[in-house]
């Protein structure tokens, strides 16, 4: 199973775009990125999923490298409600074929004004 | 929408306790998964379903059993607690290949 590495804490200025990285060395081609994230003690929140393509969504935008080996989550004009811990995770299928998550310890976020 | 709902959100129990945790969805899915999260880390997977009647092993799946008798819900069991149990536990469930959707957790302190 492809494990991800992440910078553990980052800061933005409010209003500037938030660049989040992920390493993810080992994926394997049929395994997609995932992006979630956990504001406070909250359940963690879907973000934004991507296999090979770059993809947009209302959220966010997440950019894969071309030899899929690591991705970026772009947050384009962050607020203080992003302020969070972002995960970026790959889905990997279990023994029954659910789609399982392995959740790493994240980036966390700090949006300052 | 009420989504994923946990019940209950905070407990606080006793070694050697047992108690369940509800997981309740009103989307339809055919996956449901507990996992728990202990301060400062990311969430691990105990165990999961892949629809009514089944149930897999997760990553941490000791000291606790699961059932899945109806396709809303997903039960967690502890049958004997202990201390070491202390964490958040998340309920998530997700369609097909579709994103996981998750609870707000259950709180649960073993003293």
């Amino acid at each position: 199973d492809a494990k991800t590495t992440q910078p553990p804490s980052m800061d933005c200025a409010e209003g500037r775009a938030a660049n989040l990285p992920c390493n993810h060395s080992t994926i394997s081609g049929n395994e997609y990125v995932y992006w979630y994230r956990q504001i406070h003690s909250q359940g963690p929140q879907y973000i934004i999923h991507g296999l090979k393509n770059n993809e947009t969504n209302e959220m966010a935008s997440l950019i894969i490298t071309e030899d899929r080996k690591s991705s970026t989550l772009i947050l384009p004009h962050a607020t203080l409600r992003d302020t969070a811990v972002y995960y970026c995770i790959v889905r990997y299928r279990g023994q029954t074929g659910a789609n399982n998550l392995f959740f790493g310890t994240g980036t966390r976020l700090t949006v300052i004004p | 929408n009420a989504g994923v709902t946990q019940t209950p959100k905070f407990r606080v129990l006793k070694t050697g306790q047992s108690m369940t945790l509800l997981c309740a969805q009103d989307m339809n899915h055919e996956y449901m998964y507990w996992y728990r999260q202990d301060p400062g880390m990311g969430l691990r997977l105990i165990h999961y379903s892949v629809g009514e009647g089944t149930t897999a092993k997760g990553e941490v799946p000791d000291g606790y059993n699961v059932s899945r008798l109806k396709k809303q819900n997903f039960l967690l069991g502890l049958e004997s607690a202990a201390p070491s149990q202390t964490s958040v536990y998340f309920c998530a469930s997700s369609g097909g290949s579709q994103p996981q959707h998750f609870g707000d957790g259950t709180r649960l302190s073993i003293l």
